[in-house]
């Protein structure tokens, strides 16, 4: 079956702090892997990873392919109180289930002034 | 529309009632998503819907709930007799075509429904 699975599942930091989150996945004809952040109702797009060993960098968040290994991790330097979010990792595939795309559980991240 | 649609944005409801939540994509889009998430926890895969192809209903919970979609326009989940564990957002969710080909999926801002 497949699956994603995130870690930690919640984590407090305080300000100016670097944070890894990450996501290891079980995914059949796996395609690409997916970050969103969600503050409040709606997730918002942060990346798509298709290749391995490439770093994606928006400002201070990046975030990087391991086929081999079958994992991403997303990083976010010098975090601030806005980064405070459920960040959520998903993997898509070629013509699986759930409309090609399986969801992890995310992750809580909390960061304190 | 410019983005994911969806209404009500909260609703409230009595136990054993019947409700509709809409969901109209961004125009153009042919791929239509259902997750429902509770309280503190992630995205629950409910259905999906491709064009014109059967929907993929693998992940509804009971045969209480149900959704359709008319081409590739607005989307109704209707969820029939309300129980309380039914309480949570009802997220939409839509992407050009399949998102194995590249396309990432943009979502609604959610339905918060509340069985009391």
């Amino acid at each position: 079956e497949d699956k994603v699975v995130q870690s930690p599942l919640s984590l407090v930091v305080h300000e100016g702090d670097t944070v890894t989150l990450n996501c290891s996945y079980e995914v059949t004809n796996f395609r690409s892997l997916l970050w969103y952040k969600q503050e409040k109702k709606a997730p918002t797009f942060l990346f798509m990873l298709t290749s391995s060993g490439i770093e994606k960098k928006s400002g201070r968040l990046s975030s990087i392919l391991d086929k081999k290994e079958l994992f991403s991790i997303l990083n976010i330097t010098a975090t601030q109180t806005g980064d405070s979010a459920i960040y959520l990792c998903a993997g898509g595939n070629y013509g699986g289930s759930q409309g090609n795309l399986i969801f992890g559980k995310g992750t809580k991240l909390s960061v304190k002034p | 529309g410019a983005g994911v649609s969806q209404s009500p944005s909260n609703k409230v409801t009595e136990k054993g009632k019947d409700v509709e939540l809409r969901c109209d994509p961004i125009s153009g889009h042919t791929a239509l998503y259902w997750y429902r998430q509770r309280l503190g926890q992630g995205l629950e895969f409910l259905i999906y819907f491709q064009g014109n192809s059967a929907p993929d209903k693998s992940g509804l919970p009971s045969d209480r709930f149900s959704a359709e979609r008319t081409g590739e326009s607005v989307s109704t989940l209707t969820i029939q007799r309300t129980q309380q564990e039914d309480s949570a957002v009802y997220l939409c969710a839509s992407s050009l075509s399949f998102t194995s080909f590249g396309n990432t999926i943009y979502f609604g801002e959610g339905s918060w429904l509340t069985v009391v």
